[in-house]
């Protein structure tokens, strides 16, 4: 039943390594985003989807790359880990629709790099 | 530009009395305003929104919000709290005149910690 789901819950990893965090949703939105929150708990928009387009691309590091293989997931690939990469990363998905629709969260991926 | 500001980085409270976490807001432009709820280890959860209308919105679990144009605030409200509702709040913003597609701006979060 779960509506917006994260894989792994927890992923540590070595500075250098590339690593991928997964986010499926099965509400069948059509926009789907990632964010990120850092050590300090502020929250800030990564990227956000739209039938598997690219929508939002905010000022992220080329060594993040999201992909869309279908409308229900938007994976995260992240190359050469860095020490700041260090943070919660959560996915959430959004109906298409006229106005405003509310955005639902995923359980959030906490990555560390040591 | 959008940003959201929360006053208090930490709220401390004893069980069963009211609280009131401030959010405030700066835009050129109209806003929806929400506020998220975030449990210890877990993902987001939406508390209320202010889309229009009546500027007092009530949300889920006792909470309810007053938007206010003038003072660009949206504070949050709890007449009487609980230990469950120990949590951190998030104050959001949404661009109410684009796609919906928009982003959401978040604030730096308030810590709620009700003491029995």
């Amino acid at each position: 039943d779960t509506a917006v789901s994260q894989t792994p819950k927890y992923l540590v990893t070595q500075m250098g390594n590339d690593k991928s965090i997964k986010c499926e949703q099965n509400l069948g939105h059509d926009t789907m985003y990632w964010y990120k929150q850092d050590s300090k708990k502020f929250l800030k928009i990564m990227f956000s989807y739209n039938n598997k387009e690219l929508i939002i691309n905010e000022t992220v590091p080329n060594r993040f790359s999201p992909k869309s293989p279908d409308k229900a997931h938007l994976n995260l690939h992240i190359n050469s880990l860095e020490l700041g990469d260090s943070a919660v990363y959560f996915c959430a998905s959004a109906p298409t629709g006229s106005t405003y629709n509310e955005q639902f969260f995923g359980p959030g991926t906490r990555l560390t790099v040591l | 530009a959008q940003s959201v500001t929360q006053l208090d980085s930490q709220v401390p409270v004893f069980e069963e009395a009211p609280v009131e976490l401030r959010c405030n807001y700066s835009s050129s432009v109209s806003v929806y305003l929400f506020w998220y709820v975030q449990y210890p280890n877990q993902g987001l959860q939406l508390l209320l929104k202010y889309l229009s209308g009546s500027t007092l919105v009530k949300g889920i679990n006792g909470f309810e919000a007053e938007f206010n144009k003038s003072q660009t605030s949206f504070h949050l409200r709890k007449p009487s709290v609980h230990i469950s509702d120990t949590a951190e709040y998030f104050c959001a913003t949404l661009y109410a005149g684009g796609t919906s597609y928009g982003k959401l701006t978040f604030g730096q979060g308030t810590i709620l910690t009700v003491h029995p």
